[in-house]
C-alpha cells in the first residue's frame, strides 16, 4: 500500500486566494483526519470523518475553512480566502476504527505558505 | 488549555545512552496513549502505545511507562541511536473523544554520535 497520499506537497499562494489541499487515505480505512501543525500550537486536529461523514469539526478555525469527503478514497480541505496566518503544515491521516483504538497513519503533509 | 503537555521542547543524548521523553496529561478520562515519531518533511509515524490498564509496554528498544495517579507517561529509548533523532509526539485519547487524539507539542530529540 502506498500509504496516505497528500497533494500538493508544497503550496505558495497570495493572501486572498483559494487553496485546496487533497488527501487519499489508505484503502480500507474508514476514518480520515485533517491536522494542522504550527510552531505555536503544535499538532491540532481540524476535522475528522468516519465513513465519509464529518463527525467533529470543532477544530476548524473559522468559516474560511471547509472540508469534504465525497467518497472513501478522497478528501479535500479548502481555505477561501487564505490569510498569512494560515501558513502551516497540513497533515491528513487515516485509520480503521471498529470500536477499539487504532493508530492513525499520517501522510507526508502539505506545507502551505500564504504571502 | 493544553490537555497533553510535553514540557521539554528539546533533548540531547549521547549515542548508546538512554533517552527519556516525558508527557503529562490533565484529563483523567484519557485511557489510551500513543507515541509518534516525526522526521523532517515527513508525517508522524506510530511508535508505541499503552492502554490505561497497563503500566508498561515494551517494543524492542522502546518502552513506555504509564503512571495513572500522576497522569504521567514516559518513553524510554535504550540504547539511543543517531537515527532516533526526531520530534516525538505524545498523544492521548478517551472514550468521550471518539476517535480524536489530543497531541502534545512534541519534544525534539537529538542523539549525538
Amino acid at each position: 500500500d502506498a500509504g496516505v497520499i497528500q497533494s500538493p506537497r508544497h503550496e505558495v499562494t497570495e493572501m486572498g486566494q483559494e487553496v485546496t489541499l487533497r488527501c487519499k487515505p489508505i484503502s480500507g480505512h474508514n476514518s480520515l483526519f485533517w491536522y494542522r501543525q504550527t510552531m505555536m500550537r503544535g499538532l491540532e486536529l481540524l476535522i475528522y470523518f468516519n465513513n465519509n461523514v464529518p463527525i467533529d469539526d470543532s477544530g476548524m478555525p473559522e468559516d474560511r475553512f471547509s472540508a469534504k469527503m465525497p467518497n472513501a478514497s478522497f478528501s479535500t480541505l479548502k481555505i477561501q480566502p487564505s490569510e498569512p496566518r494560515d501558513s502551516a503544515v497540513y497533515f491528513c491521516a487515516s485509520s480503521w476504527t471498529s470500536g477499539t483504538y487504532n493508530e492513525q497513519f499520517f501522510g507526508p503533509g502539505t506545507r502551505l505558505t500564504v504571502l | 488549555d493544553q490537555q497533553v503537555k510535553q514540557n521539554s521542547p528539546s533533548l540531547s543524548v549521547q549515542e548508546g545512552r538512554i533517552s527519556i521523553l516525558n508527557c503529562d496529561y490533565t484529563n483523567s478520562m484519557f485511557d489510551y496513549f500513543l507515541w509518534y515519531k516525526k522526521y523532517p518533511a515527513e508525517g508522524p509515524t506510530f511508535l508505541i502505545s499503552i492502554s490505561s490498564i497497563k503500566d508498561k509496554n515494551e517494543d524492542g528498544r522502546f518502552t513506555v511507562f504509564l503512571n495513572k495517579s500522576a497522569k504521567h507517561l514516559s518513553l524510554h529509548i535504550v540504547p539511543s541511536q543517531p537515527g532516533d533523532s526526531a520530534v516525538y509526539f505524545c498523544a492521548a485519547r478517551g472514550f468521550s473523544y471518539g476517535q480524536n487524539f489530543v497531541f502534545g507539542p512534541g519534544t525534539r530529540l537529538s542523539v549525538l554520535p
